[in-house]
């Protein structure tokens, strides 16, 4: 079955210190992939998202990602965190004509 | 603002009753998705909708429901309800899937 897995329930980094967040995804062919951010009491917004080519993508906020085939993953990467990105985190999959899957979510924690 | 209205915000109703979620996507969009995320079961599918037709069904109750009107506004109706359908309600839409999704800031349920 298509899936997307977080490993990391719950991360914790300084403020200032690079963030990565792990994506697994299981899809027979090269899905479509995407992260999403929610901070309490909103909505998801999308931060960025891989089709196809580059395998590093540029999202808002000075995130970015990297698709690597050869470990079915898609993590999440910022050099330096702020306060302001405490929030969970989800990744999200489809194969195209299928509705998102999504990860369990990565709840990040910023500490001074 | 994400241009995706749902309404109410929040809702508050006992064991038994009947509630309608309402949506309205994005100018322009489609598809319209509902989503249910609770602590549990992160975010889980529960139906799809284009331009009118339903297109494809995930993890949703019989006592639930969902229709999108010619206008495209969307609404999703829970009847029945139990305490374990207490859960934050997300509606998103998008021109297309692989272009990923816009979401609405969600209707948060209590089943009291």
């Amino acid at each position: 079955a298509q899936s997307v897995t977080q490993p990391d329930i719950h991360i914790t980094v300084s403020e200032g210190a690079s963030l990565e967040l792990r994506c697994n995804y299981s899809y027979g062919a090269t899905p479509y992939l995407f992260w999403y951010v929610q901070s309490p009491g909103q909505g998801l917004q999308l931060l960025l998202k891989y089709f196809s080519g580059d395998t590093l993508v540029q999202g808002i906020k000075g995130f970015e990602a990297e698709f690597k085939r050869s470990q079915s993953s898609f993590n999440l990467r910022k050099p330096s965190v702020h306060w302001s990105d405490a929030a969970e985190y989800f990744c999200a999959g489809t194969s195209g004509n299928t509705p998102l899957v999504f990860g369990k979510g990565t709840r990040l924690s910023v500490i001074a | 603002d994400s241009g995706v209205t749902q309404t109410p915000k929040h809702l508050i109703t006992a064991t038994g009753q009947r509630v309608t979620l309402r949506c309205s996507p994005r100018s322009g969009d489609l598809s319209v998705y509902w989503y249910q995320q609770s602590l549990d079961q992160g975010l889980q599918f529960l139906i799809q909708y284009y331009n009118g037709e339903e297109r494809a069904k995930g993890n949703i109750l019989e006592r639930f429901s969902a229709q999108q009107f010619p206008d495209l506004h969307s609404e999703l109706n829970l009847s029945s309800l139990e305490l374990g359908d207490s859960a934050l309600y997300f509606c998103a839409s998008s021109v297309g899937g692989t272009y990923g999704y816009t979401f609405g800031s969600g209707t948060r349920l209590t089943v009291v």
